[in-house]
């Protein structure tokens, strides 16, 4: 079945960096663009980046372009959202989802940034 | 960047009875592919978003008959027949027409 975990989370100190991984298995994970987003405590969902199936293009949401980078590696199955420069309001939920049909057919349980001083 | 606004934002609903959420996105979302990337998602609490419908209408695999989106161009609706305990939660719709995708703010519905 298919699977995401996301891992890499943490408390963090604003103007920081931090990485965050999301394992995929059960789905030949080079065939499916890959998805971000995120959800501030008590907030709705904010679509965060996407990441093309072979990595060769990425987008991103204004509120994080220049500051995060996503990437993947197809041998590892494996999606990675490298987080630069943080701020207070990057404080949030963070989910891997894979692209289907132009929607997200399946979401990890989420790894937790916090972003503080 | 395309608003997704939903209506309304909490919808207390006895147990049985239907429920229903509308979404309007700020420009039409029919795709020069000729589908419309209109998708809604259900999160209970505590637990991620889960896809229920994709392209309006298409319900994915395992989620219950009683869900079904319907709309057009730029007015979406999602219903549920006859609601069950298992379907609280924050409903979302979504698009994906273009980048950014964006969201609706999230429809809360709880049991009366």
């Amino acid at each position: 079945q298919v699977q995401l975990v996301e891992s890499g989370g943490g408390v963090v100190q604003p103007g920081r960096s931090l990485r965050l991984s999301c394992a995929a298995s059960g789905f030949t994970f080079r065939d499916y663009a890959m998805h971000w987003v995120r959800q501030a405590p008590g907030k709705g969902l904010e679509w965060v980046a996407v990441i093309w199936s072979d990595g060769t293009k990425a987008y991103y949401a204004d509120s994080v372009k220049g500051r995060f980078t996503v990437s993947r590696d197809n041998f590892q199955n494996t999606l990675y959202l490298q987080l630069n420069s943080l701020r207070a309001e990057d404080t949030a939920l963070y989910y891997c989802a894979r692209h289907w049909a132009r929607a997200n057919d399946y979401w990890g349980q989420g790894t937790l940034v916090t972003v503080s001083s | 960047d395309i608003v997704m606004t939903q209506t309304p934002l909490s919808s207390p609903v006895t147990l049985g009875q239907p429920a229903s959420i509308s979404c309007r996105s700020s420009q039409s979302l029919v795709h020069s592919d000729g589908n419309t990337y209109l998708s809604w998602l259900q999160q209970r609490p505590g637990q991620p978003p889960r896809l229920l419908i994709y392209k309006i209408s298409n319900r994915l695999s395992g989620v219950p008959d009683r869900f079904s989106g319907s709309g057009a161009g730029t007015d979406f609706t999602l219903k549920i027949s006859r609601v069950e305990a298992e379907d609280v939660g924050v409903y979302y719709c979504m698009q994906a027409i273009q980048f950014p995708i964006t969201f609706g703010q999230g429809t809360r519905l709880e049991i009366k």
